[in-house]
């Protein structure tokens, strides 16, 4: 089955910093990579998600990369605030292939110091 | 716009008791996930549903049932209930099995099991 890891478990910025989180996957199959930021005691919110299709996708301050060679996808936030404190985590899901759940990495607890 | 709706948000319950959760996905969404959250962990995938009909299950324990109505809306029965029950029960729904616009998830349930 399909296996996610999550690089870094932590990450502390300043405001106004860019931060960077990694994740690699290990089934080819897989075709659809969301991020989610999850806040204390809520629900995962998506942030943005990107198709084996397309290599970058940019919205706003975020970004995220697919490498398919590689099996690795990043999460880029530039301009980082401190309403952007929380855990995120990447995922990773074959969908319309019989296995569409989403398997997620073990999260980056995100701080943007002000 | 209509999110995932889930109640109830929080439930306390005893050993050995029986606890019922349920899910309402956005409107027109025919897909339902199930995951379960514990303190500090990634979501772990139990169960989903495709228009009515179990499509995937992960590691739900024997003593968990759950099922998609007619309606569309969801409900996760949990039985015998442990200490390590304990955890947030989220559920997620999408169109067309994540096909197009992904995956939304609700607000979840808490669960404390006494």
């Amino acid at each position: 089955g399909e296996n996610v890891e999550q690089h870094p478990s932590t990450l502390s910025v300043q405001e106004g910093d860019s931060a960077v989180i990694k994740c690699t996957y290990s089934d080819s199959a897989s075709n659809y990579f969301p991020w989610y930021k999850q806040e204390l005691g809520k629900g995962p919110q998506l942030i943005i998600d990107i198709r084996s299709n397309v290599g970058e996708k940019k919205d706003q301050r975020i970004a995220v990369t697919l490498n398919k060679t590689a099996k690795h996808f990043s999460l880029h936030i530039t301009e980082t605030q401190p309403e952007d404190s929380a855990v995120y985590f990447c995922a990773a899901s074959n969908v319309q292939g019989g296995s569409e759940k989403l398997v997620f990495g073990k999260g980056t607890k995100l701080t943007v110091n002000p | 716009a209509a999110g995932v709706i889930q109640s109830p948000r929080h439930l306390i319950k005893e050993k050995r008791e029986t606890a019922t959760l349920k899910c309402y996905p956005i409107p027109r969404h025919d897909t339902v996930y199930w995951y379960q959250q514990g303190p500090g962990q990634d979501p772990q995938f139990l169960i989903s549903f495709y228009e009515k009909m179990q499509s995937d299950k992960g590691s739900i324990p024997d003593r968990f049932s759950a099922q998609q109505f007619s309606d569309y809306h969801s409900e996760l029965n949990m039985s015998s209930l442990e200490l390590g029950d304990s955890a947030l029960y989220f559920c997620a729904s999408s169109l067309d099995r994540g096909a197009n616009y992904g995956y939304t998830f609700g607000s979840g349930t808490r669960l404390t099991v006494v």
